[in-house]
């Protein structure tokens, strides 16, 4: 089993909608967690960080973790098309390196 | 002008050839990493460095070697380039934040490397 698993899509929803992005994990020491957007040709940069298990809002955006199920989530409130990008969670046991979701390719139609 | 800089932002060499691709960063960190992104196979770590004396393999660093010439420059090698190394390539930086590493990593744009 891989250390994280992400659907990679790709995800195409009209502007407005409300999108769901999600990972699995294996290992329980994992203890930070974060989602990281990529447009087209450019290099991710991070969106959402949590360290906690519970939910954290930032405007339209939702990070949600779940230890107990292994499971974090993105929500992303009344999508716009420049929300259009590939999304990849990432989860770190301590600090010395990231495991990188596949990324999830969103696309939101005007 | 950006954080982490890449260069060249574009390669198209041939198999057998050697390639350098280099980083450099302003943020003032002292973790720097190199990945490949693949379609369908996400970001994969090559390797990374804690510090200028400290070189670290990740999960595919064969083909790939580095060298972390300051604490701002890092770059990578391949000795023989063979077309399964076409792929894009990113240099991150990581560091303290708050008195604590959390892991979050800054990526440069990204070199694009094609072996034919």
């Amino acid at each position: 089993q891989k250390e994280v698993e992400q659907d990679p899509g790709p995800l195409s929803v009209p502007e407005g909608a409300i999108v769901s992005l999600n990972c699995t994990y294996s290992n329980s020491a994992f203890q930070y967690f974060m989602w990281y957007r990529q447009y087209s040709r450019k290099g991710p940069e991070l969106l959402m960080y949590t360290y906690s298990s519970g939910n954290k809002e930032d405007g339209r955006f939702t990070a949600q973790v779940d230890k107990s199920s292994k499971y974090i989530s993105l929500f992303i409130r009344d999508s716009q098309p420049s929300d259009s990008a590939t999304y990849l969670c990432a989860i770190a046991a301590g600090s010395e390196k990231l495991v990188f979701g596949k990324g999830t390719k969103l696309t939101v139609n005007p | 002008d950006a954080d982490v800089t890449q260069t060249p932002r574009n390669r198209i060499t041939k198999t057998g050839k050697r390639i350098m691709l280099e980083c450099s960063q302003t943020k003032g960190h002292d973790r720097m990493y190199w990945y490949r992104q693949d379609p369908g196979l996400g970001l994969r770590l090559i390797y990374y460095s804690f510090d200028v004396k400290d070189i670290n393999k990740g999960e595919i660093s064969d083909g790939y070697s580095v060298s972390r010439q300051a604490q701002a420059k890092f770059s990578l090698s391949l000795e023989s380039a063979i077309p399964n190394q076409t792929a894009l390539y990113f240099c991150a930086t990581g560091g303290l934040a708050g008195g604590r590493n959390t892991g979050e990593l800054f990526f440069g744009e990204g070199s694009r490397l094609t072996v034919l």
